[in-house]
Formats: C-alpha cells, sequence, structure tokens
C-alpha cells in the first residue's frame, strides 16, 4: 500500500493567521495530486487537482505548491477565516493505476474568532 | 440538481447479517468509489469501478462487495464476513482518468447493534 502522510495532524490557528500544512507522497511514478477541503456536516470537495512538478494552484485565499521530485506538496492559507475551519485532505495517484486515489489521514484546521 | 447520494444517513447491522449501502449519482460519471474512515485515519478505498459491470478491489475490500449495474448505482454490502463494520462510509464518483476531482456523497455511518 502506497503511503501518503499528512502534517500536522491538527492546527489550532487564531483568526487572521497565515498557515500551511503538508502532504508527503512517493517520489517515483507521480501521476497526481488532489486537495480536498472537509468541513463538518458536509462532503468533501475539490480544491485542487495538481499534475506538474512546479504546478502553483490558487483559489481565494488557499494556495498550493506541487514537487514531485521530492514528493511534496504544501498548501497555504492566507489570512485564516473561522470558515476555513475545516480536514484537508491530500490524495495520490500512482501512475500504475490512474484509476485509484490514495489519502492521507488529513489536517484539522481550527481557525479561532 | 446534479449530485451524488447515499442512503441511509444511519444503519445499524445485527451481528451476522448483511446490509447494503445505496449511492446514486446523475453527474453522468463513468467512475464511482467507496471509501471508508475510520476516526483518526483517513479515507481507506473499499471498491472502485470505472465502467459499468467491472470494479476492482481496493486496499481492504475483504468482508465487502460491490455491483456495477448501472451507470448511475454502485451499492456496497457489508457482509457478515466484516468483522468490524462500525465506521463512517463515503461514495464517491468522477470522470475517468487521475486529472479528474472527485464529487463525494454525504455518507452513511455504520454502527453494529
Amino acid at each position: 500500500i502506497l503511503n501518503v502522510e499528512q502534517s500536522p495532524q491538527s492546527l489550532h490557528v487564531q483568526e487572521g493567521d497565515s498557515t500551511n500544512f503538508t502532504c508527503s507522497f512517493p517520489s517515483s511514478n507521480f501521476y497526481a495530486l488532489h486537495w480536498y477541503r472537509w468541513e463538518t456536516a458536509k462532503s468533501p470537495e475539490a480544491l485542487f487537482v495538481m499534475t506538474l512538478n512546479g504546478d502553483e494552484k490558487k483559489k481565494g485565499r488557499i494556495s498550493a505548491t506541487l514537487n514531485t521530485k521530492e514528493g511534496y506538496s504544501y498548501l497555504y492559507i492566507k489570512g485564516s477565516q473561522p470558515e476555513d475551519s475545516a480536514t484537508y485532505l491530500c490524495a495520490f495517484i500512482d501512475s500504475s493505476n490512474t484509476g485509484k486515489l490514495i489519502f492521507g489521514q488529513g489536517t484539522t484546521l481550527q481557525v479561532k474568532p | 440538481d446534479g449530485g451524488i447520494t447515499q442512503s441511509p444517513k444511519y444503519l445499524f447491522r445485527k451481528e451476522g447479517q448483511n446490509v447494503t449501502l445505496s449511492c446514486e449519482q446523475n453527474l453522468n460519471h463513468d467512475a464511482m468509489y467507496w471509501y471508508r474512515q475510520d476516526p483518526g485515519q483517513g479515507l481507506r478505498l473499499i471498491y472502485y469501478s470505472q465502467i459499468v459491470n467491472d470494479f476492482q478491489k481496493g486496499d481492504i475490500a475483504e468482508g465487502y462487495s460491490v455491483s456495477r449495474e448501472k451507470k448511475e448505482s454502485f451499492p456496497l454490502t457489508v457482509t457478515s464476513a466484516q468483522k468490524n463494520p462500525t465506521a463512517f462510509y463515503l461514495c464517491a464518483s468522477s470522470r475517468v482518468g487521475g486529472y479528474e476531482k472527485l464529487f463525494f456523497g454525504s455518507g452513511t455511518q455504520l454502527s453494529v447493534l
């Protein structure tokens, strides 16, 4: 089973703080990396699908970078707001089986007003 | 509205009983997935299907079965062979291909009586 690790497991920040967390994945056979946000009592929703080394994606105050050679992706949130409180999941896809997403255990972010 | 529907929201299983979780989508997606979440863990893949009448085992398929007789439907049966079925089950769908984001249902919480 391929290993996808996310850190930290949980994070508590104050409103207005900027924060970032990490997704580590195998550096060989990279095909794609997905980021999802999962708010309490809702379904997970896609944030980004990243496919190329050096990719940078942005959606509002949230951005992500990708380094496939060293096997990591960073998710950044600028000026955190209480509505950013959620679990953030990354999912790795190996090129040998592009139908299968392997999820990390998630980073749970709590933003205090 | 297009979307993915899981039912029921809560399900209770008696020992020795098989139970079936429903997943229906009207997004015209070819690929469908079943994931399981346990507290403190990420989403683990049970089964996935990329086309009607075909499906593949994920990382934790033992004690589960699926069928894909229609494009819109991908029911999951939790059999009596699954000794630890208490978990939150999420169904997802997508277009085929690792660059396509997943759309998730709202989940089913299965508990053992």
